[in-house]
């Protein structure tokens, strides 16, 4: 069975600086890979996503994320965080073959702090 | 505007008073699901459907019930709801062609059960 996992429950940064966020999955064979935001309030909103070709995919708002088959991670990254990019943010990883279940990481809350 | 549909976004009702949450897209889409969030557990999927008619359980199907009669709606049914339904519940679709398979999410309806 696939799953996903999220280490980090919360994330505390502070504005301008670098982002990482974890993701580790479990998944028999190449994924499908996705990155999700929920604003406050809000439904998720996709930022990025991997299902072949080169390892590093580039998303909306900035972030990019780096597919590394040897560690089984899909890590999430921003050079540089905004106040705005305050939020949940969920891995997910899916696959079609007959039926589709796709599975969602806990999430992580990043705060930003001015 | 390409969009996922949800109603009502908010509610309040009673233990054992039958509800429906209804799901539209404009999409197309064939897959469409339905998913609680619960604080600490992430996403968890309820039930989907990869297309009209056909429905299969997802990881916490008890105490839920959907439809698919039509390719655009998909109803969420709690025909007995209890306090451990008080949950945000999210429907979402997708394209089930090979590498279309992003999930597009509605906004959300909070549920609660007294």
């Amino acid at each position: 069975a696939q799953s996903v996992t999220q280490p980090d429950i919360h994330i505390t940064v502070s504005e301008g600086a670098s982002l990482e966020l974890r993701c580790n999955y479990s998944y028999g064979a190449t994924p499908y890979l996705f990155w999700y935001v929920q604003s406050p309030g809000q439904g998720l909103q996709l930022l990025l996503k991997y299902f072949s070709g080169d390892t590093l995919v580039q998303g909306i708002k900035g972030f990019e994320a780096e597919f590394k088959r040897s560690q089984s991670s899909f890590n999430l990254r921003k050079p540089s965080v905004h106040w705005s990019d305050a939020a949940e943010y969920f891995c997910a990883v899916g696959a079609w073959g007959g039926s589709y279940i796709p599975t969602f990481g806990r999430g992580t809350s990043l705060i930003v702090h001015p | 505007e390409a969009q996922v549909t949800q109603n009502p976004r908010y509610l309040i009702t009673v233990t054992g008073k039958k509800l429906t949450v209804t799901c539209s897209q404009n999409m197309n889409h064939e897959y469409m699901s339905w998913y609680r969030q619960d604080p600490g557990l992430g996403l968890r999927q309820i039930y989907y459907s990869m297309n009209v008619e056909v429905t299969d359980k997802g990881d916490v199907p008890e105490g839920y019930k959907v439809s698919r009669k039509e390719k655009r709606n998909f109803p969420l049914i709690l025909e007995s709801p209890s306090p451990n339904q008080t949950s945000l519940y999210f429907c979402a679709s997708s394209s089930t062609g090979e590498g279309r398979n992003e999930q597009f999410f509605g906004p959300g309806t909070r549920l609660t059960v007294l």
